[in-house]
């Protein structure tokens, strides 16, 4: 059974800092890994999509990576901004059932000026 | 473009009324989807359509949610009887069928049962 966790689960860093986002996932046998942003009291916006023949996604300042043989995935977020700040979740699927998608509780981001 | 449309953004009722949560997909997407998300728990997936056709709803809690899909612009989660422990905030999510396409989510709507 495919279980998805993040950590750290809040994380406040300066702004202009290059920063980390961790996901890890206990299954390798993974469709894609998604990441996704939140914002306070709104849905989530999709970032960044990991097919499971890919490596890395980039989107301007953010590159997600996935290593499925340490079920791993992270998201770089260079030069940080405070606009930033959000909940970020990631999500994975598997290849039995590509549409579920099983989620992380997300971490919790404060970009301050 | 208008996105994922829900209504009502925000529900306070008393246990044991019907609830009602509607959802308007993005035109042309042919995957729905519902989600239910806590604090305790994260985001839940409840239920999924494609091209209208319920096709996993294990993630219903229990016999008192039933979602349909009458047509492709329009599905309802309903609750009956509500409870207070079906507080939460719900989401409807919208993308297209074809492999590793995003999911495209309404802003939810958040439900208090007293």
């Amino acid at each position: 059974k495919q279980e998805v966790t993040q950590i750290p689960a809040a994380l406040s860093v300066p702004e202009g800092e290059n920063l980390v986002l961790n996901c890890s996932f206990t299954d390798s046998a993974i469709y894609n890994l998604q990441w996704f942003r939140q914002d306070p009291g709104k849905g989530l916006t999709s970032l960044l999509l990991i097919q499971s023949s890919q490596r890395e996604q980039t989107s301007g300042r953010l590159n997600a990576s996935l290593d499925k043989s340490s079920g791993r995935s992270t998201l770089y977020i260079a030069a940080s901004q405070p606009g930033d700040s959000a909940t970020y979740l990631c999500a994975g699927s598997n290849a039995g059932n590509n549409r579920k998608l099983i989620w992380g509780l997300g971490t919790s981001l404060a970009v301050n000026p | 473009d208008a996105g994922v449309i829900q209504s009502p953004r925000h529900e306070v009722t008393e246990m044991g009324q019907e609830v009602t949560l509607r959802c308007k997909p993005i035109s042309g997407h042919n995957s729905l989807f519902w989600y239910r998300q806590t604090m305790m728990r994260g985001l839940e997936l409840l239920i999924y359509f494609n091209n209208n056709v319920p096709i996993d709803d294990s993630g219903m809690p229990e016999d008192r949610f039933s979602a349909k899909m009458p047509n492709a612009s329009f599905s309802t989660l309903k609750i009956q009887p509500s409870e207070p422990r079906d507080s939460a905030v719900y989401f409807c999510a919208s993308s297209l069928v074809t492999e590793n396409q995003p999911q495209h989510f309404g802003d939810g709507t958040r439900l208090s049962i007293l």
